[in-house]
């Protein structure tokens, strides 16, 4: 079956415009997860969602950044007036549930210019 | 706060060498401890995974085992190949949601 998969893999963008990344999880995981990944450091987590619900986002850097899961399955990240700083590869993972083997998106590599 | 801590890198290695990334941790209970790898081009996969003390995770010839007197879970492996030149994170999950990541270790093995 599909892996988790993103889109754009990449996105180039201009200082101030809003962007938006999607993710498509396995088929069949409840559970979805966004991290950010900037140029020689780890993923950072971002946002949990558990079903359509945001379970956890204590990690959105501030309200700028935004997540949703309508229908439990498709989540887009959404980013108003980005920021040069907000450039990075943008992970996106899904599990069949809390605290079980999390699977990977080959990300987004957002540019901020 | 819970983190991890990585070996920098990067690390180069010839066909055949044994390899040992070091891990540490810190986290106020007792998480579940990682290895993921990422090669080339491709997303993050899991290596390994141990979920208590003295646990050893295995995988592709790969071995982990968790230290909870070291708070270490360092990866080794006995004899490393060209294919296994990739990008090496670990990773702890304590709370269930959230995985803390180490900044990563780049492994190139040469012929």
């Amino acid at each position: 079956g599909a892996g988790v998969s993103q889109t754009p893999s990449n996105k180039v963008t201009e200082k101030g415009k809003y962007v938006e990344l999607r993710c498509d999880p396995i088929s069949g995981h409840t559970a979805l997860y966004w991290y950010r990944q900037s140029l020689g450091q780890g993923p950072e987590f971002l946002i949990y969602f558990q079903g359509t619900g945001a379970a956890d986002d204590s990690g959105l850097p501030n309200d700028r950044f935004f997540a949703v899961r309508p229908e439990g399955s498709v989540s887009t990240l959404k980013i108003q007036r980005t920021e040069r700083g907000d450039s990075a590869v943008y992970l996106c993972a899904s599990s069949a549930g809390q605290g079980t083997e999390q699977y990977f998106g080959p990300g987004t590599r957002l540019t901020v210019t | 706060g819970d983190s991890v801590t990585q070996m920098e890198g990067p690390v180069t290695l010839s066909e055949e060498a044994f390899l040992t990334i070091n891990c540490t941790y810190t986290a106020t209970g007792y998480p579940s401890l990682f290895w993921y790898v990422q090669y080339p081009g491709e997303g993050l996969q899991l290596l390994l995974k141990a979920t208590k003390a003295d646990d050893k995770g295995s995988n592709k010839g790969f071995e982990a085992t968790y230290r909870k007197e070291t708070t270490s879970f360092h990866l080794e492996k006995g004899s490393v190949q060209v294919s296994d030149s990739a990008v090496y994170f670990c990773a702890l999950l304590y709370t269930g949601n959230q995985f803390y990541f180490g900044t990563g270790t780049s492994l190139t093995v040469i012929p």
